[in-house]
C-alpha cells in the first residue's frame, strides 16, 4: 500500500462541473501539498496546507489531519483546468523534510 | 524573476552511456531536490542538498547515480552506465528555506530515454 493514495486516477468532466479529487495518507506529516502538472512536465504548486482549508480563485483545498485525508475541489471547471493533479505529503526525516507523492489524478475537462 | 531551469530538456542515450543532467535553482534558494518520475507515476525522491551539502541521498536507486552541488547553487545529476529502466523524467526543485520547509519550485524536467 502506497503511503499516499489518490482517487480517482482519471476523471473526465464537462465544463462547469464541480470537481473533487481525494488524497489519503498513512504517515505523520507536517504539511500537504497539491500540485498541478501540465503535459511537458512542468509542476506548479497550488497549495501547501497543514490544517483547515485554503482557497485560491476557483480552487479549494481542505485537510482533515485526524482522518489523514485531503480534498482538492475545482468549482466551475474549465478545459484549461485539464492537467494531472498530484497530492504530496511532507514528513520529517533525519535530514530535514521529504515529499512523498501520490500517483496523480488525470483530469480532463471537455468543453 | 527566473524560475528553476534544467538542461537538457530531452536526452536520448544508448544503454551504457553516461549522462549528466543540470539544474539551475532559483538564486538564493538553500534547498535543492532531485526527483525521478516514471511515465504515469508521481515523482519519487532521489536526493536533497542544503547549500553544497548533500544531506540525504537515500532515494538514489543505485551507485550509478551521483549528484553534486559544489558551490551551493547549480547541481548536476550524473547517471553512469545508463540502463533502460533509467528512462524517466528527472525533476529538480528548489526551496528558499533549509530542510525543505517551504514551497518547492519545480523545473521543467529532463526527459531521459535510454535505448
Amino acid at each position: 500500500k502506497n503511503e499516499v493514495e489518490q482517487s480517482p486516477q482519471n476523471l473526465t468532466a464537462q465544463e462547469g462541473e464541480f470537481i473533487t479529487i481525494n488524497c489519503s495518507y498513512s504517515v505523520g506529516i507536517s504539511a500537504l501539498h497539491w500540485l498541478q502538472q501540465h503535459p511537458g512536465g512542468g509542476i506548479v504548486s497550488l497549495f501547501m496546507l497543514s490544517s483547515g482549508k485554503k482557497k485560491h480563485g476557483r480552487l479549494i483545498a481542505t485537510i482533515n489531519i485526524q482522518e489523514k485525508h485531503s480534498s482538492l475541489h475545482i468549482t466551475a471547471s474549465h478545459p484549461r483546468d485539464s492537467a494531472v493533479y498530484i497530492c504530496a505529503v511532507r514528513s520529517w526525516v533525519a535530514s530535514g523534510s521529504r515529499l512523498t507523492f501520490g500517483e496523480g489524478t488525470q483530469l480532463t475537462v471537455n468543453p | 524573476g527566473a524560475g528553476v531551469s534544467q538542461s537538457p530538456r530531452y536526452k536520448v542515450a544508448k544503454r551504457g552511456q553516461d549522462v549528466a543532467l543540470r539544474c539551475d535553482p532559483i538564486s538564493g534558494h538553500v534547498s535543492l531536490f532531485w526527483y525521478q518520475q516514471a511515465l504515469g507515476q508521481g515523482p519519487e525522491f532521489l536526493t536533497y542538498f542544503q547549500n553544497e551539502a548533500q544531506l540525504d541521498k537515500s532515494g538514489l536507486p543505485s551507485d550509478r547515480f551521483f549528484a553534486e552541488r559544489p558551490e551551493g547553487s547549480v547541481s548536476t545529476l550524473k547517471i553512469q552506465r545508463t540502463q533502460q529502466e533509467d528512462s524517466a523524467v528527472y525533476l529538480c526543485a528548489s526551496s528558499l528555506a533549509p530542510r525543505g520547509e517551504e514551497t518547492q519550485y519545480f523545473g521543467p524536467g529532463t526527459r531521459l530515454l535510454v535505448l
